[in-house]
């Protein structure tokens, strides 16, 4: 079974400039996240998808990141414009449900650094 | 709304020790907790979770965690540590009613040496 794709693995912008970050979750699965890392902190929930539906959203800084999954399949990530502090891996993870205590399942990340 | 304390940011460990990660939590509401694993530049691995019924699990790689209701822990323990158990480590906890987020501790790296 093919895991969580993400790319680009590694992207190095200037602050002010845009970035987007693709993600492909697992076959079947319903529920799709995009988490930020920051270095020596833990991932952080960005915005979690239901099929095509957003579920949550709160911690998503929406005057500069934007997300969407049109078909309920896979993810872009927008960031326009990145600011210093947008240095961070950006990992995504899908579950088939996004209820109870199930697993999620994440793929590599994609390591920014803003310049 | 659920927290998670670890407070141990690096635990060094020789090989062939064993090893206790620390993992304190809170909430308001019943809870799910996870233990992922996170080896350089790699996604999370689940390690194990609890989500009810015994509370000793256990896992892959020799991890087991018992959880303690009363002192709203997690710990994760490992009988005897291998090289190849470097990593970072972190605890997370999750509301058992509906859409809830899951919440991370600050992670703990375990480095194993010789």
């Amino acid at each position: 079974e093919a895991g969580v794709a993400q790319s680009p693995r590694y992207k190095i912008i200037e602050k002010r400039q845009s970035v987007a970050f693709w993600c492909n979750p697992i076959s079947g699965h319903a529920t799709l996240y995009w988490y930020q890392q920051i270095l020596g902190q833990g991932p952080k929930l960005l915005i979690q998808f239901q099929n095509n539906g957003v579920v949550d959203d709160s911690q998503l800084p929406k005057d500069r990141f934007s997300a969407e999954r049109l078909k309920g399949v896979d993810s872009t990530l927008k960031i326009q414009p990145a600011k210093l502090e947008d240095s961070a891996v950006y990992l995504c993870a899908s579950s088939p449900q996004g209820q109870g205590g199930e697993t999620q399942y994440f793929g590599p990340g994609t390591r920014l650094l803003v310049l | 709304a659920q927290s998670v304390t670890q407070l141990d940011s690096q635990v060094p460990v020789f090989e062939e020790a064993p090893v206790e990660l620390r993992c304190n939590y809170s909430s308001s509401v019943s809870v799910y907790l996870f233990w992922y694993v996170q080896y350089p530049n790699q996604g999370l691995q689940l390690l194990l979770k609890y989500l009810s019924g015994s509370t000793l699990v256990k896992g892959i790689n020799g991890f087991e965690a018992e959880f303690n209701k009363s002192q709203t822990s997690f710990h994760l323990r490992k009988p005897s540590v291998h090289i190849s158990d470097t990593a970072e480590y972190f605890c997370a906890v999750k509301g058992d009613t509906g859409f809830q987020k899951l919440v991370f501790g600050t992670g703990t790296r375990l480095l194993v040496s010789p």
